[in-house]
C-alpha cells in the first residue's frame, strides 16, 4: 500500500514537503508518481521518478517545473515531493502512485493528503 | 500539454451500456498505444481499469472495455450495475514518462 502524509494549510509563497510510504511490495523495483486533483476538478499528473535501476531520473509537468521537485529514498520505502512558491490554485489532494511493473500506467495510488494554500 | 477531452456526463440505465470518449492529438493518444482508464468513487483515489488501451488488471470486470481510433480512446460499461456509478479518467503518455489526464466523465446509472 502507498500512504501519503504532510498534508498541512500554507500561505502562499509557503514551502512543503510531502512524503509517501510504501508497503508490500519491493519499492526500489518500481517508478513513482505525483497526481493532484483540485477541489472539484480533475486529476494532474505532476511529477515522475524512475526506479533506480532505470536511472532515477526525473520528469516534471510544465505546471510545476521549477517549483515542486520529486525524490526518493529506497532505503526507506519514500518517494517525496518537494513543492515550493505555493499558489493559492495548488490547493488540492495530492496523491502518489505507483507505475506498473509493464509502464505506462498507474495501479497503485495511496488515499491521498490534503494541501491548502491560503492566507 | 492540455488534457484529454472527455464528456461531462454520461448517463446508463441497469443493464444497459454506456461509451465515454477521450479526444487528445497526435503527440498523446495518436501516438502512443499507452492510454489507461480509471474509475474514481466521491472520497476514493482513482482505481485502474484499463491499460494498454484495452487490457484489464486482475479483478476488473469484463464489462468494462476499451478501444481506439487515431486520436480518440473509448471506454465502454456493458451491463451497466450500481456500483459503476462513478468518475472516470482517461489517461496517454505524452513522451518518456510524461502523462496527460482526462477532464473526467461522470457516469450516472
Amino acid at each position: 500500500q502507498l500512504i501519503e502524509r504532510g498534508g498541512d494549510l500554507v500561505q502562499p509563497g509557503g514551502s512543503l514537503r510531502l512524503s509517501c510510504s510504501a508497503s508490500g511490495f519491493t519499492f526500489g523495483d518500481y517508478s513513482m508518481t505525483w497526481v493532484r486533483q483540485a477541489p472539484g476538478k480533475g486529476l494532474e499528473w505532476l511529477n515522475f521518478i524512475r526506479r533506480e535501476s532505470y536511472g532515477g531520473t526525473t520528469e516534471d509537468a510544465a505546471s510545476v517545473k521549477g517549483r515542486f521537485s520529486i525524490a526518493r529514498d529506497d532505503s526507506k520505502g519514500i518517494v517525496y515531493l518537494q513543492m515550493n512558491s505555493l499558489r493559492v490554485e495548488d490547493t488540492a489532494i495530492y496523491y502518489c502512485s505507483r507505475e506498473a511493473d509493464s509502464g505506462w500506467h498507474f495501479d497503485l495510488w495511496g488515499p491521498g493528503t490534503l494541501v491548502t494554500v491560503s492566507s | 500539454q492540455s488534457a484529454l477531452t472527455q464528456p461531462p456526463s454520461a448517463s446508463g440505465s441497469l443493464g444497459q451500456s454506456v461509451t465515454i470518449s477521450c479526444t487528445g492529438t497526435s503527440n498523446d493518444i495518436g501516438n502512443y498505444d499507452y492510454v489507461s482508464w480509471y474509475q474514481q468513487h466521491p472520497g476514493r483515489p482513482p482505481k485502474l481499469i484499463i491499460f494498454g488501451i484495452n487490457r484489464r488488471p486482475s479483478g476488473v470486470p469484463d464489462r468494462f472495455s476499451g478501444s481506439k481510433s487515431g486520436n480518440t480512446a473509448s471506454l465502454t460499461v456493458s451491463g451497466l450495475q450500481a456500483e459503476d456509478e462513478a468518475d472516470y479518467y482517461c489517461s496517454s503518455t505524452v513522451g518518456p514518462n510524461n502523462y496527460v489526464f482526462g477532464t473526467g466523465t461522470t457516469v450516472t446509472v
